[in-house]
């Protein structure tokens, strides 16, 4: 069975600091997988889309990272702001000739204190 | 491009009723998500259409829920009768191309049944 494990579950850290979280998944065959962020009543936002041949992709202060030989992910959010307390959600995808259906992991709840 | 549209925002029933859940794609896409989050659960995979033909219902919990996408640009979603147990936030996404294309995600419908 298909599944993304994602830790912590939350994380408090203060304004300004780093922070990394982390993806496990048992998806195969892999086509790709990514990271969303979900602010509060709103939808999950793309953050970053890796295919198993990258194993590192950037968008601003995010960063995330792919081994996939040991099939995990970490996404590193650097010089942390308060506009980025929200849930980060880990996403894989498997390759498929037909239907398409993607695996969620449960997120890790993060909140930036000043 | 106004993103993927929801409507309603919020909607509160009384168990038993029926309840339709509406969502406008991004102009363009022609794969569309619907999913149902909850704190218990996180996000679940309803079903997923491609060019308005649902590939895969396997998410669809039971027959009280049925999706329909009468055209290319639009979706509904309705449960009927519904229950307790289906208070949720439910989501649509919608992408170019399916398959490994990334989502876009509504604003959600927050949905409480009494």
């Amino acid at each position: 069975k298909n599944q993304v494990e994602q830790s912590p579950q939350s994380l408090i850290i203060l304004e300004g600091k780093n922070c990394t979280l982390q993806c496990n998944y048992t998806v195969s065959p892999f086509s790709n997988l990514r990271w969303y962020k979900q602010d509060t009543g709103r939808g999950p936002v793309s953050l970053t889309i890796m295919t198993f041949s990258e194993n590192t992709k950037s968008n601003g202060r995010y960063t995330a990272t792919l081994d996939a030989d040991t099939k995990q992910s970490s996404l590193h959010i650097t010089a942390s702001q308060l506009s980025d307390s929200a849930s980060y959600i880990c996403v894989v995808s498997p390759t498929s000739g037909g239907s398409y259906i993607p695996t969620f992991g449960r997120g890790t709840s993060l909140i930036v204190h000043p | 491009d106004a993103g993927v549209i929801q409507s309603p925002r919020h909607e509160v029933t009384e168990m038993g009723q029926e309840v339709t859940l509406r969502c406008k794609l991004i102009s363009g896409h022609n794969s569309l998500f619907w999913y149902r989050q909850t704190m218990m659960r996180g996000l679940e995979l309803l079903i997923y259409f491609n060019n308005n033909v649902p590939i895969d219902d396997s998410g669809m919990p039971e027959d009280r829920f049925s999706a329909k996408m009468p055209n290319a640009s639009f979706s509904t979603l309705k449960i009927q009768p519904s229950e307790p147990r289906d208070s949720a936030v439910y989501f649509c996404a919608s992408t170019r191309a399916g398959g490994t294309d990334t989502q876009y995600f509504g604003p959600g419908t927050r949905l409480t049944v009494l």
